[in-house]
């Protein structure tokens, strides 16, 4: 079975600060793993994605995530927050095969305190 | 990158009511498109997978007379609530699986309000 965790449904940091939004996964199978930005009533935007490739991935807005298997994690960071970073982020897997759904955390909402 | 879109992007209708969410893939073709809904705070979850020519696929729980789903073609998806009620007031949000690539793009999504 797939599933996502993501410790901390609430994260602030300082303008400036290192972020880091934890997720950790388990899956039967080697996964493919992604993040996601939410804004205030918006779809879903793709930071990063990890698909066995090379294990640090770097994403969009200087956000980046390292896979790290004997974890089972795959932690998302930013060096520097800014203001725009704050929203909500969601950590989610997807198995290949006929169904090729994505399992969804239950979100990290992001505040960026100036 | 690709694009998907929905329409309506917002929805307000009364009890009882049925409410039709289109889902588009404007630049490739889609075999499989997903549907989810998103309550306030908290996380997406899957309703259903939609293929393309056959009958969508209904996680547990899901009622698929009320959530009716249809695959038409390869660039539009639709869910029809039916006889809506106040608690499926919520944010739908679909994605679409790239024929040729097997990525998955996700819709700006449909907030409904059931009156």
């Amino acid at each position: 079975a797939q599933s996502v965790t993501q410790l901390g449904s609430h994260v602030s940091v300082s303008e400036g600060a290192l972020v880091l939004l934890r997720c950790n996964y388990s899956s039967s199978v080697p996964p493919y793993l992604f993040w996601y930005v939410q804004y205030p009533n918006q779809g879903l935007q793709l930071l990063l994605k990890y698909t066995s490739a090379a294990t640090l991935v770097k994403g969009i807005n200087g956000f980046e995530a390292e896979f790290k298997k004997s974890e089972t994690s795959f932690h998302l960071t930013k060096p520097s927050a800014h203001m725009s970073d704050a929203a909500e982020y969601f950590c989610a897997v997807r198995i290949s095969g006929p169904g090729n759904q994505f399992y969804f955390g239950t979100g990290t909402s992001l505040t960026v305190i100036p | 990158g690709a694009v998907v879109s929905q329409h309506p992007s917002r929805v307000i209708c009364k009890s009882g009511t049925s409410v039709k969410i289109e889902c588009r893939s404007l630049d490739f073709q889609a075999t499989t498109m997903f549907w989810y809904r998103q309550f306030p705070k908290q996380s997406l979850m899957l309703m259903a997978t939609s293929n393309e020519g056959s009958k969508a696929t209904y996680e547990q729980g899901v009622e698929k007379d009320k959530f009716l789903i249809n695959h038409a073609s390869l660039t539009l998806s639709t869910l029809t609530v039916t006889s809506a009620h106040p608690e499926d007031s919520s944010f739908y949000i679909c994605s679409a699986r790239d024929r040729e690539g097997g990525t998955q793009y996700f819709g700006p999504g449909t907030r409904l309000t059931v009156l």
